[in-house]
Formats: C-alpha cells, sequence, structure tokens
C-alpha cells in the first residue's frame, strides 16, 4: 500500500526557504504514469495546488507561485521536495504531499499524505 | 485567471439528494476539464472521491457520482448520511498541466 508522508521544519522566518520532503513507501516514483505533486491549505481556507513533477523530471507550477517553486525528485532515497523561496505569513499553512495519476485522467490526485503545518513567523 | 467556482455551503437531509457544482468564471466546464472531487473532514488529509468527471476512487460508495450539469461539473450525493458531512472540493485540469482548485462548498448534513 503506497504511503507518502511529509516532513520538514515546523516553523520558518519570513524571507527564508521553505523545504519539505515526502519519503515515498509501499512504491517507486521512478514509476511511469505517475506525477508526484504538493497542495496546501492556509488556517481556515481552502486547498491550493501548488505544483507537480513526473517521474521523468518534468515539473509543472501554479502561476502565482511559480518564481518561487521548485520541486525535485531524489530517487535515491525514494522522496520528492518542495522548496518555496522568500515566504511570509501568508505562506503559513498544511502542506499536503499527493501522488498524481497520469495515463490521461487530468492528473487526479489519488494518494495524499496526511500533512504538515509550517507557520512563518520570526 | 482561471477561477473555479463552487457553492460556499450546502445543505442537505438525511436520507436526501444533494448537488454539488463547479464552475468556470471563463467559460463552460467539460470533459475536457477532467473534473475532479475531494472530500475533507476538519483536521484530516483529503479524500479522492471522484476523477475523469465520473470515475469513482477505490473505495468510494456509488451513492457519491459525478456528472457534467449543462456548463458545470457536478457532484451529486444520494441518501445522505451524518459523515457526509464535510468540505468538498472539486479540481479542473487546465491543459498547460496545471490544476486548479475551487473554493470547496461546506455541506451540512441536517
Amino acid at each position: 500500500q503506497l504511503q507518502l508522508q511529509e516532513s520538514g521544519p515546523g516553523l520558518v522566518k519570513p524571507s527564508e526557504t521553505l523545504s519539505l520532503t515526502c519519503p515515498v513507501s509501499g512504491g517507486s516514483i521512478s514509476s511511469r504514469g505517475y506525477y508526484w505533486g504538493w497542495i496546501r491549505q492556509p488556517p481556515g481556507k481552502g486547498l491550493e495546488w501548488i505544483g507537480s513533477i513526473y517521474y521523468s523530471g518534468s515539473t509543472y507550477y501554479n502561476p502565482s507561485l511559480k518564481s518561487r517553486v521548485t520541486i525535485s525528485l531524489d530517487t535515491s532515497k525514494n522522496q520528492f521536495s518542495l522548496k518555496l523561496t522568500s515566504v511570509t505569513a501568508a505562506d503559513t499553512a498544511v502542506y499536503f504531499c499527493a501522488r498524481h495519476l497520469g495515463g490521461g485522467y487530468g492528473r487526479p490526485m489519488d494518494v495524499w499524505g496526511q500533512g504538515t503545518t509550517v507557520t512563518v513567523s520570526s | 485567471q482561471t477561477v473555479v467556482t463552487q457553492e460556499p455551503s450546502f445543505s442537505v437531509s438525511p436520507g436526501g439528494t444533494v448537488t454539488l457544482t463547479c464552475g468556470l468564471n471563463s467559460g463552460s466546464v467539460s470533459t475536457t476539464y477532467y473534473p475532479s472531487w475531494y472530500q475533507q473532514t476538519p483536521g484530516q488529509a483529503p479524500r479522492t472521491l471522484i476523477y475523469n468527471t465520473n470515475t469513482r476512487s477505490s473505495g468510494v460508495p456509488d451513492r457519491f457520482s459525478g456528472s457534467i450539469l449543462g456548463n458545470k461539473a457536478a457532484l451529486t450525493i444520494t441518501a445522505a448520511q451524518a459523515d457526509d458531512e464535510s468540505d468538498y472540493y472539486c479540481v479542473l485540469y487546465m491543459s498547460s498541466g496545471i490544476s486548479v482548485f475551487g473554493g470547496g462548498t461546506k455541506l451540512t448534513v441536517l
């Protein structure tokens, strides 16, 4: 059974870089046909798609975050990562990692991590 | 800017049927946007219900169904139960490879 679990600091200072990883167990991130992505949810608000990466390394980002976001794969550790630069209080949120289905279905998210809370504060 | 619209809130009686919708500020929603639907209860990760307009995710009961109604995507819940009380989000897939969430609908069962 595929499992994802977000990991990283719960507190980041303004203007610094938020870094999270998502180790994957029960499956390989190198498998064809899957994308690996990040979604966030500010306190009391809705979900926001951040971006995704294909097993080949192709990346897709939310245009509103594109200038600050990098998603990458680490096949040696079977995990993928999120980096968000120049954070502000508006980046405070629960961050979820998720697998996205490929194969022409519109890349829906089908397996989710439990989420991790990141607070931006000095 | 692409904006995906959902009803902010909806209510349904236990045993009743409710249809939530998902629209697009710039036009009509069709199957080419591959609408998907997610259920989220407070403090929990979202659960995938429907993808590719009307394909139920594994383990999702057939009380949940997806469709296109007019110019919107729709999620219909029949025989509503108390534990259906949740937030429901739709996602539309853009040809550029990005996904856009709607603002979510808070469903109350009472």
